[in-house]
């Protein structure tokens, strides 16, 4: 079956640092992969997406690239801030699958401290 | 309002009580979801309805009933839960079934089982 596997976290940084969350995936069809951010108390909002091979998704100062070949969508971020504080969530939603249902890596913390 | 709402945030229930989460969502969209959010575990999804039918049921104990009235509205139903259920429920929407389509979360109802 489909799976997502990011790196575990917490991911302490200082202000300005550059982040990198790795995520890798298998699925059996042509999936669209996400990146979801959730807040303190929040529920999760989408960061960023793409649906084929080889596209930038990009939000927020957030980059993730599709790669195909090797089955990954990290996430970057040149700069961070301490509002960048969250929870990060990889997640992939298979075409082949019977509808939309998305399945979730286990999620990275991350703290930025100033 | 707008966007997904929960109620209530935040539930404690003893393992014989009956109480019921409630979603509700004002976008328009056609399909809702539920998951749970366990800690140290990835996003579990519950149940999908598209247009008020109940679409996946991922093995979930008979104990979580969905109902699913309106395509606005989506309902969790609880009984003679355990102390294993506590958890972070979490609600979404999306356009409808399509892979690309981005899910809209609500804040999650935290569920406390004594």
């Amino acid at each position: 079956g489909d799976s997502v596997t990011q790196m575990e976290g917490p991911v302490t940084l200082s202000e300005e640092a550059f982040l990198t969350i790795n995520c890798t995936y298998t699925a059996t069809g042509y999936p669209s992969l996400f990146w979801y951010v959730q807040y303190p108390g929040e529920g999760l909002q989408l960061l960023l997406k793409a649906t084929k091979a080889d596209d930038k998704g990009s939000n927020k100062g957030f980059e993730a690239t599709y790669r195909k070949e090797t089955t990954s969508f990290h996430l970057e971020k040149g700069s961070v801030q301490v509002s960048d504080s969250a929870v990060y969530f990889c997640a992939l939603s298979d075409l082949g699958a019977a509808g939309n249902k998305l399945t979730f890596g286990g999620g990275t913390r991350v703290l930025v401290k100033p | 309002e707008t966007g997904v709402t929960q109620t209530p945030r935040h539930l404690v229930m003893g393992m014989t009580n009956k109480k019921s989460l409630k979603c509700e969502q004002h976008l328009g969209h056609n399909a809702m979801y539920w998951y749970k959010q366990s800690a140290k575990k990835p996003l579990e999804l519950m149940f999908v309805y598209s247009l008020e039918e109940r679409v996946e049921n991922n093995s979930v104990p008979s104990r979580f009933s969905p109902e699913c009235p309106n395509s606005s509205h989506l309902f969790l139903h609880l009984h003679t839960l355990q102390p294993e259920d506590s958890a972070l429920y979490l609600c979404a929407s999306s356009r409808d079934l399509d892979g690309w389509n981005e899910q809209f979360f609500g804040p999650g109802t935290r569920l406390t089982v004594l």
